[in-house]
């Protein structure tokens, strides 16, 4: 049961170098998402992608693109490193979109065990 | 614009002692609110989640969560802790998965 698995968990890059970061989930989800975590700070959303085909921006979406190649996978891209996109990057995964209006139909977002990147 | 404040960075309790982490957010509505923890090296694990209903609502590992608006709150609490719940701790809140936000995080060691 591997879940949410992401490529590669280390990384470190120069600044102006390209790179893309690879998520997969195998759990047949519609919903993926990509966050960055920073000391001090709680996680921030760089894209999501509530189903396939369709990918949206987050709280953080600058000097990132997305795919979302197919349902079990989302790719996150950085395009000219810059040492403020070091940080530690999570893939998340889950079934469905939430509900509103009170509504219970949140599922659970599963997260990949990281990748750590550095930018120097 | 919404918030979510964790006071405590950093907080060192003893084995079978009883744990309080605190959490308050500023939101237009009343969000969805969840706390997830995160152990070292891996990604975040919903503990529990509160949608409407009853506030008080349990989730995995003996963990509880009391939902206050009236103080905008929504503290974790455990009455005994175990050497295996040291970890990071984070409170989140939001509407939808693309509004969520997450506090920094409160680190909990657990002194034998």
């Amino acid at each position: 049961n591997a879940g949410v698995t992401q490529t590669p968990k280390f990384q470190v890059l120069k600044t102006g170098q390209s790179m893309t970061l690879q998520c997969a989930q195998d759990m047949n989800h519609n919903s993926m998402y990509w966050y960055r975590q920073d000391p001090g700070m709680g996680l921030r959303l760089i894209y999501y992608s509530a189903s396939e085909g369709t990918t949206d921006k987050g709280e953080v979406p600058n000097g990132y693109n997305v795919s979302r190649l197919n349902k079990r996978e989302f790719s996150l891209r950085l395009e000219s490193a810059a040492p403020s996109q070091t940080s530690v990057y999570f893939c998340a995964s889950s079934e469905g979109w939430w509900g509103t209006g009170g509504s219970s139909r949140y599922t659970e977002a599963f997260f990949g065990q990281g990748t750590r990147l550095t930018v120097v | 614009a919404q918030s979510v404040t964790q006071p405590d960075i950093h907080i060192t309790v003893s084995e079978g002692a009883s744990l309080e982490l605190r959490c308050n957010y500023s939101y237009g509505a009343t969000p969805y609110l969840f706390w997830y923890v995160q152990s070292p090296g891996q990604g975040l694990q919903l503990l529990l989640k509160y949608f409407s209903g009853d506030t008080l609502v349990q989730g995995i590992k003996g963990f509880e969560a009391e939902f206050k608006r009236s103080q905008s709150s929504f503290n974790l609490r455990k009455p005994s802790v175990h050497w295996s719940d040291a970890a990071e701790y984070f409170c989140a809140v939001g509407a939808t998965p693309n509004d969520m936000r997450f506090g920094a995080g409160t680190r909990l060691t657990v002194k034998p």
